[in-house]
């Protein structure tokens, strides 16, 4: 089975910086995205890391260390339509290509 | 940009009765899925579809759930006899394959309510 972990909120101020840490526990490992979800609506990807180190996007990055079974989602320059849910979601290796989502990260972003 | 799409947006139920939600994923998609999210809680995994047939279930698609892919376009989650713990919001998505960086593309959903 898989575990996964994320702070249930967060609060942030626009234009200001924040990082959402997600921790694994799972028998196998073969990829981490990050996804958000607007109240209401659809996930939506954000970023996949499969290799440790970090992959850029524009405002938003993410960071993954297998070693740890951490990945981050950082988010630079904060906007009020970054108030948000951010999950993340887990490969296991092995037969299953199923992502397990975690219960994701509310961001409420204030003026 | 081509999109899932899901109809209807939102059914009310009375329980005990059947239910067909239906899903046109991206048509060169070859893997489709069904994800439930109960108002608050994760996005939970029910079944995913290849070649005509489940390849994968979760525990929570038992037997009143099925999934059919009824002509070239259309993917459909049919619950047999709604209970009121099946309320939730129903993801339908697809993916190209299955493996690397293959990502998720959801629809909108739609959100079941039963009574």
């Amino acid at each position: 089975g898989q575990n996964i972990d994320q702070p249930t909120e967060m609060t942030a101020t626009e234009g200001a910086i924040v990082q959402i840490n997600c921790t694994y526990q799972t028998s196998g490992f073969n990829g981490l995205f990050w996804y958000q979800q607007h109240a209401g609506e659809a996930p939506t990807f954000l970023s996949y890391n499969v290799l440790d180190g970090l992959e850029e996007k524009g405002r938003f990055s993410s960071f993954l260390s297998r070693s740890k079974g951490y990945s981050y989602l950082l988010l630079k320059e904060l906007q009020m339509k970054d108030s948000a849910s951010y999950l993340c979601a887990v490969r296991d290796e092995g037969g299953s290509y199923i992502p397990t989502f975690g219960r994701g990260t509310s961001l409420i972003v204030h003026p | 940009e081509p999109e899932v799409t899901q109809t209807p947006s939102h059914q009310v139920t009375q329980m005990g009765q059947e239910v067909i939600l239906r899903c046109v994923p991206i048509s060169n998609h070859l893997y489709f899925y069904w994800y439930r999210q109960i108002l608050g809680q994760k996005v939970e995994f029910l079944v995913s579809f290849y070649n005509n047939e489940i390849s994968e279930k979760s525990e929570i698609f038992d037997d009143q759930f099925s999934v059919e892919r009824p002509d070239g376009s259309n993917f459909t989650l049919k619950i047999r006899s709604t209970k009121l713990e099946d309320s939730a919001m129903y993801f339908c998505a697809s993916t190209p394959g299955v493996s690397g960086a293959n990502v998720l593309t959801f629809g909108a959903g739609s959100r079941l309510t039963v009574l």
